[in-house]
């Protein structure tokens, strides 16, 4: 079985700060893992995805993520928050390889960025 | 390409009623999913489609919950005898084949009186 834990439904931020949105995994078999970026009113958007390539995983808008097998995380950062960046960010989780490929969803984080 | 598109955007309706919902996937996507996204149950998923196989309806929540995919492409979540608690945003995402990227559509906000 997947589960994640996002650690902090609410994150504020100053712009030009460091963001750094967690997430923790659990899961029985090698996991795929997930970052999505939700704007107000609209549906999910994928910023980037693990899938046991490269564990420093690059996406978009500047954003980041590394799979760290040991520490069962997979937190994503920014080294400079945007304005633009302030949205709802969901972890997720999912298992390759076998007869569907749900997406299970951590509770997701609220990010604010301060002016 | 489009996207994935979802009817209608809202649905208001009254408890008790009939909801059906659609979902238009990105055109070549073998495979189709629905969540649902509520403030009490955060994001869940309720069930998914590929190709020709038998659905996994492991993530609807009741028997008031049904889902079909005609030829492949369209589908449509009908709830039963909505419940207030059957208010929600619902989700459709499709991918290409089992383990690529699923992409959203915007969602139906479901709002049950």
């Amino acid at each position: 079985a997947q589960s994640v834990t996002q650690l902090g439904s609410h994150v504020s931020v100053s712009e030009g700060a460091l963001v750094l949105l967690r997430c923790n995994y659990s899961s029985s078999v090698p996991p795929y893992l997930f970052w999505y970026v939700q704007y107000p009113n609209q549906g999910l958007q994928l910023l980037l995805k693990y899938t046991s390539a490269a564990t420093l995983v690059k996406g978009i808008n500047g954003f980041e993520a590394e799979f760290k097998k040991s520490e069962t995380s997979f937190h994503l950062t920014k080294p400079s928050a945007h304005m633009s960046d302030a949205a709802e960010y969901f972890c997720a989780v999912s298992a390759p390889g076998g007869a569907t490929n749900k997406l299970i969803f951590g509770t997701g984080t609220l990010l604010a960025v301060q002016p | 390409g489009a996207g994935v598109s979802q009817s209608p955007s809202n649905k208001v309706t009254e408890k008790g009623k009939d909801v059906e919902l659609r979902c238009d996937p990105i055109s070549g996507h073998t495979a189709l999913y629905w969540y649902r996204q509520s403030l009490g149950q955060g994001l869940e998923f309720l069930i998914y489609f590929q190709g020709n196989s038998a659905p996994d309806k492991s993530g609807l929540p009741s028997d008031r919950f049904s889902a079909e995919r005609t030829g492949g492409s369209v589908s449509t979540l009908t709830i039963q005898r909505t419940q207030q608690e059957d208010s929600a945003v619902y989700l459709c995402a499709s991918s290409f084949g089992i383990d690529n990227e699923q992409f959203f559509g915007p969602g139906t906000r479901l709002t049950v009186l």
